[in-house]
């Protein structure tokens, strides 16, 4: 356990469905992230969230939207997705925010294995 | 753009034996840190060891140690004594700790280890 849970831990939906993923941290962390872990591709960044305001979007599809209503939740709003947006997507978050987030540990959620039909 | 690569994609060793994974990166920067995760078949991404560039000395954690080569830009990751709970995917991974992209973190694409009892 690294204090970062997801939920739900398996989604399934089809291309015209809307779904949210959540992750929620224990640790007081400053920085949230999302990853996208698809087979044989290396880990991508999706977003950054730094004190509840978005400072890294890797030029993510609009399908794809982000939310930080506070400092330890932050989901991710799924519509209208590809079948190839299916991966493993992860929640992370380190201690300090802001410039002295790229010196910190990340903390992994376990991760949401999502499949789009 | 930072970039890092691991160039074995997958590496074997006995239990007991001690195995040593590669990673180089590419940076423009002169100080930093690097990062080794590792991925167990549970999928939850746990830090394995992590080293300041500015630091000499090469960072130990228990069975897990660095050799960390700055001028060659080498972030080698040694398991003496592996042991069966050691089988996972490891990644090497750089953070960006400048300009906006606070935490954001570049990973490579990964090395599976079998570890054989």
């Amino acid at each position: 356990e690294t204090g970062v849970t997801q939920t739900p831990r398996h989604l399934v939906m089809g291309m015209t469905n809307k779904k949210s993923l959540k992750c929620e941290q224990h640790l007081g962390h400053n920085a949230m992230y999302w990853y996208k872990q698809s087979a044989k591709k290396p880990l991508e960044l999706m977003f950054v969230y730094n004190f509840k305001e978005q400072t890294e979007n890797n030029s993510v599809p609009s399908r794809f939207s982000p939310e930080c209503p506070n400092s330890s939740h932050l989901f991710l709003h799924l519509h209208t997705l590809q079948p190839e947006d299916s991966a493993l997507y992860l929640c992370a978050s380190s201690p300090r925010g802001g410039t002295s987030a790229g010196t910190d540990t990340q903390y992994f959620g376990p991760g949401t294995r999502l499949t789009v039909l | 753009a930072q970039t890092v690569t691991q160039s074995q994609p997958e590496m074997s060793v006995q239990e007991a034996e001690t195995v040593t994974l590669s990673c180089t990166y590419d940076t423009s920067e002169s100080d930093y840190y690097l990062f080794w995760y590792k991925q167990p078949p549970s999928r939850q991404m746990i830090l394995v060891i992590r080293q300041e560039a500015y630091k000499q000395q090469n960072a130990t954690e228990n069975r897990f140690s660095v050799n960390f080569q700055k001028a060659a830009k080498s972030f080698s990751l040694k398991i003496s004594d592996s042991q069966l709970g050691d089988a996972a995917m490891y990644f090497c991974a750089y953070p960006n700790a400048g300009g906006t992209s606070y935490g954001k973190l570049t990973f490579g694409q990964g090395t599976i280890l079998t570890v054989h009892p």
